[in-house]
């Protein structure tokens, strides 16, 4: 089946600092992405649509300030994690619509710890 | 997931079939997903089903939906240890998948 691919799968960082993560899709084209959140041993919650070439769409009380979203190719979405706090510490996966109609497609997920 | 809902836990000896049981509200919901996922990692699809199906099979997996009852299930045949996982089932409302609790597989020798 079709890839996404994420980097990094860990990222240790201190309180403050910024922290990208990115979201490739290998070998296909994907005009929109999706990028969720997931904790410990609980289910993944919507954060936001990206779309190639325009503004992201944040689903409530997602902030968009502390979640910067850009989606500058058909293959690449990226998200930065702007004055990262602990609280931040997440496991973040994104998804793609694959090439066939009603596929989507997962990353491996990126852990993030915030110190 | 508050739309779709699934029982936490679900264990089964290895080689019997497992059956994961997932409930969702919106009869308008165009794709069903299977996904699983292992410890640390992503979700890894498993299948999907058109809501205009009733079954789809694909090797040991088979997916019913019954859509007057907005049920969907995910038979594992011969169920393996390498199963052993944790399984969402998720629902696509207007572009966006909306994802249940998921069922944690556990698979005994």
């Amino acid at each position: 089946g079709a890839v996404v691919s994420q980097h990094p799968s860990r990222v240790i960082c201190k309180s403050g600092t910024s922290v990208k993560i990115e979201c490739r899709s290998l070998d296909f084209q994907a005009t929109t992405m999706f990028w969720y959140r997931q904790f410990p041993k609980q289910s993944l919650m919507l954060m936001a649509t990206s779309n190639e070439g325009s503004k992201a769409t944040y689903e409530q009380g997602v902030e968009k300030d502390k979640f910067l979203i850009n989606h500058a190719s058909l293959t690449l979405s990226t998200l930065t994690v702007t004055s990262a706090h602990p609280e931040d510490s997440s496991f973040y996966i994104c998804s793609a619509s694959g090439p066939n109609t009603g596929e989507l497609f997962f990353g491996e997920g990126s852990r993030l710890t915030v110190l | 997931g508050e739309d779709v809902e699934q029982s936490l836990f679900l264990s089964v000896r290895e080689g019997d079939s497992s059956v994961i049981n997932c409930t969702y509200t919106d009869s308008s919901s165009t794709y069903l997903y299977w996904y699983k996922q292992e410890p640390g990692a992503g979700l890894q699809l498993l299948t999907y089903i058109f809501s205009n199906m009733d079954m789809k099979q694909d090797q040991r997996l088979t997916v019913l939906l019954n859509k007057k009852d907005k049920h969907l299930s995910l038979r594992i045949a011969d169920t393996q240890t390498g199963d052993s996982a944790i399984y969402f089932c998720a629902e696509k409302k207007g572009g966006k998948l909306i994802f249940g609790q998921g069922t944690e597989l556990s698979v005994k020798p």
